[in-house]
């Protein structure tokens, strides 16, 4: 059974860092992996979509790279804004199945 | 595409009573996915169709639920009879027949059962 671990759960930065959020899972038998956004009593919003032949994917200050046979993935946020304040989900996809992480809260400060 | 649709968005109900969830996948998806998630355990999958045959169900916790597809542009997921420990948000997702592509979700149902 795939499981999904994200490190660090919670954190807080300053606005203008840049934000690393890791996500590791246990079976390198993938199909791809998905980074989504949750807001608090909303919905998931696919954030970026990385194949497993792909080292890496960006959109706008968003870069997310993979390493597939160590089990890895870091979601890179450039230059945080308090609105980048959310729940980061990665979700590895297995067979058409997704596994989810329980998420990296994160918190912009002003 | 107005994206997956779920409804209602929340409900409250009280134990024993029936409850049942609406989605609409988006237009053209094959696969559609309902997924449960709480603050202890996270993001489950508990059951997925493929073309509105059920694929998987084996996270479904318990025989008070199931789910139907009755065709490609409705699903619903069913809890009979309802319990307090049931209280959670339910998604649905949908993503296309390839096993290389996105999942999109929906809103999500936010369910209390009391």
């Amino acid at each position: 059974k795939q499981e999904v671990t994200q490190i660090p759960a919670a954190l807080s930065v300053p606005e203008g860092e840049n934000l690393v959020l890791n996500c590791s899972f246990t079976d390198s038998a993938i199909y791809n992996l998905q980074w989504f956004r949750q807001d608090p009593g909303k919905g998931l919003t696919s954030l970026l979509l990385i194949q497993s032949s792909q080292r890496e994917q960006t959109s706008g200050r968003l870069n997310a790279s993979l390493d597939k046979s160590s089990g890895r993935s870091t979601l890179y946020i450039a230059a945080s804004q308090p609105g980048d304040s959310a729940t980061y989900l990665c979700a590895v996809n297995g067979n058409n199945r997704l596994a989810f992480g329980k998420g990296n809260q994160v918190v912009v400060i002003p | 595409d107005a994206g997956v649709i779920q409804s209602p968005r929340h409900e409250v109900t009280e134990m024993g009573q029936e409850v049942t969830l609406r989605c609409k996948p988006i237009s053209g998806h094959d696969y559609l996915f309902w997924y449960r998630q709480t603050m202890m355990r996270g993001l489950e999958l508990l059951i997925y169709f493929n073309n509105n045959v059920p694929i998987d169900d084996s996270g479904m916790p318990e025989d008070r639920f199931s789910a139907k597809m009755p065709n490609a542009s409705f699903s619903t997921l069913k809890i009979q009879p309802s319990e307090p420990r049931d209280s959670a948000v339910y998604f649905c997702a949908s993503s296309s027949g390839r096993l290389n592509t996105e999942a999109f979700f929906g809103q999500g149902t936010r369910l209390t059962v009391v």
